[in-house]
């Protein structure tokens, strides 16, 4: 079965680069999307951009200034890297699994195995 | 459009139904997936597709579409189902992924 964990620094300050990474166990990495998502306090989920194994990338386009998605496909990893960041970048970070189906007349989109989430907290 | 739309909340009684409902541009290209997310846990897949449930997911979970509105039916609520329920999709240009914004299920 599959399994995604994810660490990284939870406490920054404003201005400072947060740094992510999600590691992939016990299933493919070369066959999927793999995506970023954040959910600040007491809010809705907000996705951040996905990625698959050759690097191939999708941002929000809210976020694409300040974000940055990489693999290492030897490790089966991928992370996320969020440039100057502020208190509104404060939420739960999770990593997914892209499912999804782009036939025609069957389009779908979902993340289907999540992360445990990691929660950051921007303060001075 | 890359907007998605949920009512806030919504309560229903013990042993009966609820249906929640999405809607947006989109879902008239796409499918909406929709998850369940309890306090302080990761959102749960419990429907993608025209109507698939993820292994381990009830089959008191389905959903339907119709135009650019799509619903999740939950039939014989349990005190269990009470939590937040999200729908996704691609945004109508195919690029991004988007959430709408969350119902609030009470069970009552």
């Amino acid at each position: 079965q599959v399994q995604l964990q994810q660490w990284g620094a939870g406490l920054l300050k404003p201005s400072e680069t947060l740094s992510l990474t999600c590691a992939i166990y016990g299933g493919s990495f070369n066959e999927y999307y793999w995506s970023w998502i954040r959910q600040p306090p007491g809010k809705g989920l907000e996705w951040i951009g996905e990625i698959n194994h050759r690097g191939r990338t999708k941002y929000n386009p809210s976020l694409r200034s300040r974000v940055t998605l990489a693999v290492a496909t030897s490790k089966n990893q991928f992370s996320l890297k969020l440039t100057s960041v502020t208190a509104a970048d404060t939420a739960v970070y999770y990593c997914a699994r892209v499912r999804q189906e782009v036939a025609l007349f069957s389009k779908y989109y979902a993340m289907d195995v999540w992360g445990q989430g990691t929660p950051v907290t921007v303060s001075s | 459009s890359s907007e998605l739309t949920q009512d806030p909340a919504v309560s229903v009684a013990l042993g009966q139904t609820v249906r929640i409902t999405c809607q947006g541009d989109s879902l008239r290209t796409y499918y909406a997936s929709w998850y369940q997310q309890k306090p302080g846990q990761a959102p749960v897949l419990v429907i993608y597709g025209k109507n698939n449930r993820p292994s381990g997911i009830a089959d008191r979970f389905s959903a339907s579409s119709s135009g650019n509105t799509a619903s999740l039916t939950i039939t014989g609520t349990q005190a269990g189902d009470e939590a937040d329920y999200y729908c996704t999709s691609r945004d109508t240009s195919g690029n991004q992924g988007v959430f709408g914004p969350g119902t609030k299920v009470t069970v009552l």
